[in-house]
């Protein structure tokens, strides 16, 4: 069964450190999200991405932030220079079309020290 | 703003027991109410859904209403198995293009034989 994969599964650096999360979607899919999980808080949307673009970003996702489908299979989330809070669980998930059920990866833990 | 609240687990119960986590929401519109599964190093899945109220959800012996008139997905199974074990996720989504979800904190439930 296709599966979202997600590398690593966890990924330690040091504050102000660019990190990138990587990702692989479903190959049909055409969809890709990034959501991601403080230790005992919930699950929060970050960024969504159709067709080469954003199309809708949170709050959380600023300027420190990006993504980018770079070579038509991954689905990166770079962090160009990382702070204690961004320490947390990044999950990846991609769909098919909109409105229809997104699969998740099993996410990449990120710890900054 | 839409938001979720989740029951406080971890919620430890008997192989054969009746569970039942409370999910209650908050929406500005009318959302599709989600829960997901995550298994112990495994991704976030879609476990049943309900695209609109009194519409009732199940799926591998769980089942959730859509109660719009107390704004609650509450998740039931009348036996649990100890492969039940996991932390389930209580999301609301408006679909789209964007497919955003808004999710609680998650449960964690351990089912001891």
């Amino acid at each position: 069964e296709p599966e979202v994969t997600q590398t690593p599964s966890h990924q330690v650096t040091q504050m102000g450190q660019e990190v990138i999360l990587r990702c692989v979607p479903i190959s049909n899919h055409l969809y890709f999200y990034w959501y991601r999980q403080i230790l005992g808080q919930k699950v929060e949307f970050l960024v969504s991405f159709y067709n080469n673009e954003i199309s809708e970003k949170s709050e959380i996702f600023d300027d420190q932030f990006s993504v980018e489908r770079p070579d038509g299979s991954n689905f990166t989330l770079k962090i160009r220079s990382t702070k204690l809070e961004d320490s947390a669980m990044y999950f990846c998930a991609s769909s098919r079309q909109e409105n229809t059920e997104a699969f998740f990866g099993q996410g990449t833990r990120l710890t900054v020290v | 703003g839409d938001s979720v609240t989740q029951m406080e687990g971890p919620v430890t119960l008997s192989e054969e027991a009746f569970l039942t986590i409370n999910c209650t929401y908050t929406a500005t519109g009318y959302p599709s109410l989600f829960w997901y599964v995550q298994y112990p190093g495994e991704g976030l899945q879609l476990l049943l859904k309900a695209t609109k109220a009194d519409d009732k959800g199940s799926n591998k012996g769980f089942e959730a209403t859509y109660r719009k008139e107390t704004t609650s997905f509450h998740l039931e199974k009348g036996s649990v198995q100890v492969s039940d074990s996991a932390v389930y996720f209580c999301a609301l989504g408006y679909g789209g293009a964007t497919n955003k979800l808004i999710f609680g904190t998650g449960t964690l439930l351990a089912v001891q034989p």
